[in-house]
């Protein structure tokens, strides 16, 4: 079974201020999928990042980055200089690696709001 | 680049009414899944379909029922709607050979 936990259920940020959101998964498979996933207020889901369990480089891209360990089954999601723009409720995933159904589970969320 | 459809986007029921929801993937794909999610909840998996067979089921009531059709498209009944099963209805298509999920947009369901 897979379990994703996002410890963290709200952050309040100032504009400009770092922000770290964690996640951190469980699963018995050596190949699975990690996503981050944005839902502003009108409620679709935006996909940020997919990462798979064999590449193990942090990510960069513009404001986002992302630090996958598999030492401690973590993948965090950083926002630098945050903005208004930002505030969202962001998941983490886990899709395990199953070509005819790789379901994702979904952790709680994170609701951060970024503060002018 | 293509998206997902969802359809219809916005649903008012009444209690112990019946619903249809309608999916159509990215062309090509031919996985479909979907969620559903509650109000302040995470998306949880109903059901998935490969190539017109189910493929997976998750937490779906026995009330719902779906399908995948020959051109891929994929539709969510239901039925006997409860107050309890407004929510945001995901469906994600994905190539089964690639295991990344592209979601729709939702369809919001309100059940009065």
């Amino acid at each position: 079974a897979q379990k994703v936990t996002q410890a963290q259920t709200e952050i309040s940020v100032v504009e400009k201020e770092d922000v770290t959101l964690d996640c951190v998964y469980e699963t018995r498979d050596t190949t699975y999928y990690l996503f981050w996933y944005k839902q502003p207020p009108s409620g679709e889901l935006v996909f940020l990042i997919r990462r798979n369990s064999f590449d193990e480089q942090n990510e960069i891209s513009g404001r986002y980055s992302w630090n996958f360990q598999k030492s401690t089954s973590s993948f965090n999601f950083t926002i630098t200089a945050s903005q208004v723009v930002d505030s969202a409720v962001y998941f983490c995933a886990l899709s395990e690696d199953n070509t005819n159904a790789g379901k994702s589970t979904f952790g709680d969320g994170t609701t951060l709001t970024v503060k002018p | 680049a293509a998206g997902v459809i969802q359809s219809p986007r916005h649903l008012i029921k009444e209690k112990r009414e019946t619903a249809t929801l309608k999916c159509y993937p990215i062309p090509r794909h031919d996985t479909v899944y979907w969620y559903q999610q509650g109000p302040g909840q995470d998306p949880q998996f109903l059901i998935s379909f490969y190539e017109k067979m189910q493929s997976d089921k998750g937490s779906i009531p026995d009330r719902f029922s779906a399908q995948q059709f020959s051109d891929y498209h994929s539709e969510l009944n239901m039925s006997s709607l409860e107050l309890g099963d407004s929510a945001l209805y995901f469906c994600a298509s994905s190539e089964a050979s690639y295991n990344e999920q592209f979601f729709g947009p939702g369809t919001r369901l309100t059940v009065l």
